[in-house]
């Protein structure tokens, strides 16, 4: 198995413009979540899919953010318009729900806004 | 909502001696208690977990311990080596769905 695979693994922009994270979860695995990680508020959850219909957003910071999850192998987090804060490594985690817990991370998007 | 305290934020022993990371978390109804270890650069990584039917889970060198009661559990790491440096995060997750609440981390160091 290949693992949670995210892209870009990094990704370089200037203020103002749309940025687009992508996650591929294991296969099989039917809940996804977002994660974002910095230095100062550590590991804060986004957004998470239960069977590719979004549970919970409340970790969304503002409407900026967005996120969808058209099928089981596929989802998205959009930022725009994207600022300097939002600067951060942004990781994609799956698992299975259905009676077991463990999560699994991708090896995240390092963003960077200028 | 569910809230995950982690002591202390760091942490340095010597080669060969034992680590412990307690955390303490606020939801009664949380009975998924996750360990991930997470090195520089890289992807948190899971490496124990605990389920609330038990007290107590070992995995080689690394231990597990859970007090419901006083809704609290820590991460016993023994025998340390210089591999064991990392940032260490534990979590917790509610009986409803699996979503994760992190503790704020705890970056180990190990002396040779």
């Amino acid at each position: 198995d290949a693992g949670v695979i995210q892209s870009p693994r990094h990704e370089v922009t200037e203020m103002g413009q749309e940025v687009t994270l992508r996650c591929k979860p294991i296969s099989g695995h039917n809940s996804l979540f977002w994660y974002r990680q910095t230095m100062m508020r550590g590991l804060e959850l986004l957004i998470y899919f239960n069977n590719n219909v979004p549970i919970d957003d409340s970790g969304m910071p503002e409407d900026r953010f967005s996120a969808k999850m058209p099928n089981a192998s596929f989802s998205t987090l959009k930022i725009q318009p994207s600022e300097p804060r939002d600067s951060a490594v942004y990781f994609c985690a799956s698992s299975f729900s259905g009676g077991r817990y463990e999560q699994y991370f991708g090896p995240g998007t390092r963003l960077t806004v200028t | 909502g569910e809230n995950v305290e982690q002591h202390p934020s760091t942490l340095s022993v010597q080669e060969g001696d034992s680590a412990v990371i307690k955390c303490t978390y606020s939801d009664s109804a949380s009975n998924y208690f996750p360990w991930y270890k997470q090195e520089l650069g890289k992807r948190p990584q899971l490496i124990i977990d605990i389920r609330s039917n038990v007290g107590e889970k070992k995995d080689q060198r690394i231990a597990v311990t859970l007090n419901k009661t006083a809704k609290h559990f820590s991460l016993h790491i023994t025998e340390t080596q210089p591999e064991d440096s990392a940032v260490y995060f534990c979590a917790a997750s509610p009986a409803a769905g699996n979503k994760l609440t992190f503790g704020g981390g705890t970056r180990v160091l190990v002396k040779p």
